[in-house]
């Protein structure tokens, strides 16, 4: 099966940071990736489809890239709500999904 | 608009066996898989399984081998995962997501709580 590696695990950060989380693919995995933010007690949200498709709704601060094995997230300019869990998850090779270990963004 | 809504909490003893529920509405049931997610209280999400909701055809991560199992009753537009043999690690949220390439649309979570 397909492993996702993504870094780092946690950041600190202030509002109005730019912040950059990584998701790498053991194998590639073409642009069938996305990332989702999760809030505590909440279920994952999607943000970014096809590595870089923006999901309706969600606010253009937020951006996908990469292809392959390599892939970012970057929060231009991060805001109060953004404070939060964020996942990636492959589906190249579905069944299985698999998705990275998180990254926890908290306040700085 | 697609919903997912899940059956509420359970609290199950080790070895007793847990069914969950999901209801989809705003969509064709039986057009999109549904994939069942779980994740414990301050760990990542761990993939379970999938349904293919028009064939019943389901499919699931090897360490869950023997003790879940999926369906669907397609006039009610419900899915279900059922895990057997409970144990404590078995304690988390468990969620249903439609897939249609990734996971678009999640059920709110059912938290599962095995304890004696």
């Amino acid at each position: 099966d397909i492993q996702m590696t993504q870094s780092p695990s946690s950041l600190s950060a202030s509002v109005g940071d730019r912040v950059t989380i990584t998701c790498r693919a053991s194998q590639g995995v073409r642009n069938e990736l996305a990332w989702y933010q999760q809030k505590p007690g909440k279920a994952p949200k999607r943000l970014i489809y096809a590595a870089s498709s923006l999901q309706s709704g969600v606010p253009s601060r937020f951006s996908g890239s990469g292809s392959g094995t390599e892939f970012t997230l970057t929060i231009s300019s991060l805001q109060p709500e953004d404070f939060a869990t964020y996942y990636c998850l492959q589906h190249h090779n579905y069944p299985p999904l698999t998705f990275g270990g998180g990254t926890k963004v908290e306040i700085k | 608009q697609v919903h997912l809504v899940q059956s509420g909490a359970e609290v199950k003893k080790p070895g007793a066996s847990v069914k969950v529920s999901c209801k989809a509405s705003g969509y064709p049931f039986t057009s999109y898989d549904i994939n069942w997610v779980r994740q414990a209280t301050g760990q990542g999400l761990e993939w379970m399984g999938w349904m293919n909701p028009n064939s019943g055809k389901t499919g699931h991560a090897q360490k869950f081998q023997g003790r879940v199992t999926m369906t669907r009753d397609t006039s009610i537009s419900t899915a279900y995962m059922e895990l057997s043999s409970l144990r404590s690690e078995d304690t988390a949220v468990y969620y249903c997501a439609r897939v249609y390439g990734s996971a678009d649309y999640w059920g709110q979570g059912t938290l599962v709580t095995v304890s004696s």
